[in-house]
């Protein structure tokens, strides 16, 4: 609906596990960012992508790793998440990474679960 | 995807009634406002946006309005519809910044 898809949309996995979580727009957009939304916080940026450079890591533990192979394209790699880090992930793209002029689009999520 | 949970402030209007959905914000260096529209399932959707120098912004059925004496922002819906149920939330960019900060939200249900 909005141009920007997740897969997958729920995954549960036990702290011990590597998973990944993949984000594709195309909207032929430029900028790429992962948010972490949970229960009891606002929505928090976790890391921006613009033309497939990390232009921003907001304090984010080492467990999560990103990859951005190219414009269209973004990954979160995990492993050894904590149970804490259960919330839903999103990601979003805008045409650059200028939020006062570039709306952001966001896909609808992966509902992460860790046991 | 639920955006959040059971701590979110919550408001129930009528159908066709009008909404008013209130958000502070904290920094008076913020000079750029967003408001956004979360269904269940769905990710965040931008509503309506306003800048600092502006106190009001009309878009369709939606109003903006800023106060930046008391660091307030103001959602209202007009003649509310069942669609418009959702958790709403506003952001705010820092001037200087690169990053939208954003609130915590209020769920809107439409009663029938």
């Amino acid at each position: 609906e909005t141009g920007v898809t997740q897969t997958p949309r729920h995954l549960v996995m036990g702290m011990t596990n590597k998973k990944s979580l993949k984000c594709e727009q195309h909207l032929g957009h430029n900028a790429m960012y992962w948010y972490k939304q949970s229960a009891k916080k606002p929505l928090e940026l976790m890391f921006v992508y613009n033309f497939k450079e990390q232009t921003e890591n907001n304090s984010v533990p080492s467990r999560f790793s990103p990859e951005c192979p190219n414009s269209s394209h973004l990954f979160l790699h995990l492993h050894t998440l904590q149970p804490e880090d259960s919330a839903l992930y999103l990601c979003a793209s805008s045409q650059y990474a200028s939020p006062s002029t570039d709306t952001q689009y966001f896909g609808p999520g992966t509902r992460l679960t860790v046991l | 995807g639920e955006s959040v949970g059971l701590h979110l402030p919550t408001l129930s209007v009528q159908e066709g009634d009008n909404s008013i959905i209130n958000c502070a914000y904290s920094n008076s260096a913020s000079d750029y406002f967003i408001w956004y529209k979360q269904e269940s399932g769905k990710g965040p959707q931008f509503i309506i946006d306003i800048r600092s120098n502006m106190d009001k912004r009309q878009g369709q059925r939606v109003t903006v309005l800023l106060n930046k004496t008391v660091k307030h922002l103001s959602l209202q819906i007009a003649a509310t519809q069942p669609g418009d149920s959702a958790v709403y939330f506003c952001a705010e960019l820092i001037q200087g910044a690169q990053k939208l900060v954003f609130g915590q939200g209020t769920r809107l249900t439409i009663n029938p």
